[in-house]
């Protein structure tokens, strides 16, 4: 069965700095999708960035990018400049190229301070 | 972008009671919706996989009398508890799937259900 794992359950920086979520993950799928989804205090969650297992150039959006490291099974969310509108709860989430079915990561309570 | 309303935002009703939630994708057809509960604090949990125009395929442990889950077009889900009790209470979400390029899913704002 496919896992996810975020082993940070908060983490807090300051305005401006560059932080890392880091999320880990197992299959043996070898066509898949991660995800990584924010889900600020209104509870809307919103696609932060994608990224295709077969695709091997980290996604990035904007100040957003990724680290992926799929011999390793790791999928790491790096936030540059970090704005206080960042902060939420972000989800690490694998899908089956199968299935469609998200499988959700415990999550990474973000706080930026001002 | 693809929006996903749900309606109502917030409930509540009485031990007992059934109450039920709609999901709409506004502006694509959804072959897909997944409903999902929320608790306090925790990450998301799959409750079913509700396919346009049959049964819907509940989770595990999901009672599926108990959460009644209707696709009666491509554009609208809905999900009712029946008979609910406070343990009902909790945050439900549904999100839809264009089945596109992107294997996105588009998310509802939810639903705060408080059972009483």
């Amino acid at each position: 069965a496919q896992t996810v794992t975020q082993s940070q359950p908060e983490m807090s920086v300051q305005e401006a700095e560059t932080v890392t979520l880091s999320c880990t993950y197992d299959t043996s799928e070898s066509n898949y999708y991660l995800f990584w989804y924010k889900q600020p205090p209104s509870r809307q969650m919103i696609l932060v960035i994608r990224q295709e297992a077969y695709k091997q150039q980290n996604a990035t959006e904007n100040r957003f990018s990724v680290n992926f490291q799929k011999a390793a099974k790791s999928f790491s969310l790096k936030i540059s400049d970090s704005q206080l509108g960042d902060t939420a709860m972000y989800f690490c989430a694998f899908m089956r190229g199968s299935n469609y079915q998200l499988i959700w990561g415990a999550g990474t309570k973000l706080i930026i301070k001002p | 972008g693809a929006v996903v309303s749900q309606h109502p935002s917030r409930v509540i009703c009485k031990s007992g009671t059934s109450v039920k939630i709609e999901c709409r994708s506004l502006d694509f057809q959804a072959t897909t919706m997944f409903w999902y509960r929320q608790f306090p604090k925790k990450s998301l949990m799959l409750m079913a996989t509700s396919n346009e125009g049959s049964k819907a395929t509940y989770e595990q442990g999901v009672e599926k009398d108990k959460f009644l889950i209707n696709h009666a077009s491509l554009t609208l889900s809905t999900l009712t508890v029946t008979s609910a009790h406070p343990e009902d209470s909790s945050f439900y979400i549904c999100s839809a799937e264009t089945f596109g390029e992107t294997y996105e899913q588009y998310f509802g704002p939810g639903t705060r259900l408080t059972v009483t």
